[in-house]
């Protein structure tokens, strides 16, 4: 069964520093979004993305966040400037253009020291 | 702030029975819902969604929409310890757009 993949499981970078998160999403979805969870809190919605351009951001998402699709496969998330208060657990999750359900992938947890 | 709401739980249920998980959602403009499941330290995994009024089955699992009193609802019928979990709701405006997640429900299923 085709599912969403995730790279690195686990990132740990220091504070100000900048990192990618990438995602692979199901080969024929065309939807894409990221989320993040903060540990013990809600799933929370960052940005969706669709036809190579950011369809919906939510106020988390500022100046110091992009996504960019840089070829047929992968999908990524880029923070310029960490701060430690991005530490959370960074879901990637696609949509078939037909269709309600997002999945999600397994995960990045990223920790900002 | 639109929200969706969900008890925190824990639900302690005994095996082999009928778990029920509720959900409400301020935001009208909300079409489509979802029941996720969360294992510890894992990511959301899709159990069901629903957008009309009323009961879809899937297995083990019954979705209920009542949109006008907006609440959603799952229950887990012949409850087994593997669905001991966090259970999230989530709604969504539209086909494409974001999901809006509650803070889950944890079900504790004994045996």
């Amino acid at each position: 069964e085709p599912e969403v993949t995730q790279t690195p499981s686990h990132q740990v970078t220091q504070m100000g520093q900048e990192v990618i998160l990438r995602c692979v999403p199901i080969s024929n979805h065309l939807y894409f979004y990221w989320y993040r969870q903060i540990l013990g809190q809600k799933v929370e919605f960052l940005v969706s993305f669709y036809n190579n351009e950011i369809s919906e951001k939510s106020e988390i998402f500022d100046d110091q966040f992009s996504v960019e699709r840089p070829d047929g496969s992968n999908f990524t998330l880029k923070i310029r400037s960490t701060k430690l208060e991005d530490s959370a657990m960074y879901f990637c999750a696609s949509r078939a253009t037909s269709a309600y359900e997002q999945y999600f992938g397994p995960g990045t947890r990223l920790t900002v020291t | 702030q639109k929200e969706v709401e969900q008890n925190s739980g824990p639900l302690s249920v005994p095996e082999g029975a009928i778990a029920s998980l509720n959900c409400t959602y301020s935001d009208r403009g909300s079409q489509s819902f979802f029941w996720y499941r969360q294992y510890s330290g894992k990511s959301p995994e899709l159990i069901m969604f629903i957008y009309s009024n009323g009961d879809k089955e899937d297995g083990r699992f019954t979705a209920q929409l009542n949109k006008a009193s907006q609440y959603v609802s799952l229950l887990i019928r012949d409850s087994q310890p593997s669905d001991s979990a966090t259970y999230l709701c989530a709604g969504g405006r539209d086909s494409w757009g974001k999901l809006q997640f509650g803070a889950g429900t944890q079900v504790v299923v004994t045996p």
